[in-house]
């Protein structure tokens, strides 16, 4: 059985950086086409792919995020870690971890975690 | 406004069928990359419910369908049931944004 959870704080100040850990169980980030990603969805708004860490350590980012966040993975504990600096209000989102499986020309996330909910506030 | 462009919602009547659009261009869906659906229910995580284009995971009913054509790729529902009231997003990589994308997200109300 697949399982992932977030980890991290609830509230975060403007400015602040935000680190939130990922740990898993029931697959290896050293097995071939497998990876761990980070995914956000904004209060009435869409989900927004974030950041993915392969399991050969290839990392790909949002562009648009890309200057804000850092994602790493200790293959040994089972976790990966985002984190995002500069936190403003408009980064206030439910923040989930998921798994991917990256087959030819497709990345899909497969199994996700249950979310973190992420205030970003004075 | 993202790329994958999705009807804000639909509905329809429980034993229907309803299908739900996610429109690309050709740095997406026209390139060839896969087309997922995600359902999401209010207060939990997404599910993944069809991946690449057509392939349903094991335990997503035969209910649920994908499709893919030129820019754009479908989802369809048959013999809808009230649990299936939930959103459901798109996802695809786009080449020109150099990432993954996810469509804006369709709200299903079954009457």
């Amino acid at each position: 059985q697949i399982t992932l959870k977030e980890s991290g704080p609830t509230l975060v100040k403007p400015t602040q950086t935000l680190t939130l850990t990922c740990t898993f169980s029931g697959f290896s980030l050293s097995t071939s086409a497998v990876g761990v990603g980070w995914i956000r969805q904004p209060p009435e708004k869409a989900l927004e792919w974030l950041a993915l860490i392969y399991w050969d350590d290839d990392k790909r980012y949002s562009p648009s995020l890309k200057s804000r966040l850092t994602i790493t993975k200790d293959t040994s504990k089972n976790q990966v870690v985002l984190t995002m600096t500069n936190m403003d209000p408009v980064d206030t989102a439910t923040y989930y971890c998921a798994r991917f499986r990256h087959i030819s020309s497709s990345v899909y996330f497969d199994c996700w975690g249950q979310g973190t909910q992420v205030t970003v506030s004075s | 406004q993202s790329v994958l462009t999705q009807p804000p919602s639909v509905s329809g009547a429980p034993g229907q069928r309803v299908t739900i659009s996610c429109t690309g261009s050709s740095s997406n869906i026209g390139a060839g990359f896969g087309v997922h659906w995600y359902q999401k229910l209010p207060g939990t995580a997404p599910k993944l419910l069809i991946y690449d284009n057509s392939n349903r995971p094991s335990g997503v009913p035969d209910r649920f369908s994908g499709s893919k054509s030129g820019t754009s790729a479908s989802l369809a529902i048959t013999g809808l049931q009230a649990e299936d009231e939930a959103d459901y997003y798109c996802q695809s990589y786009d080449s020109s944004l150099s990432g993954w994308v996810f469509g804006g997200g369709t709200k299903l109300t079954v009457l």
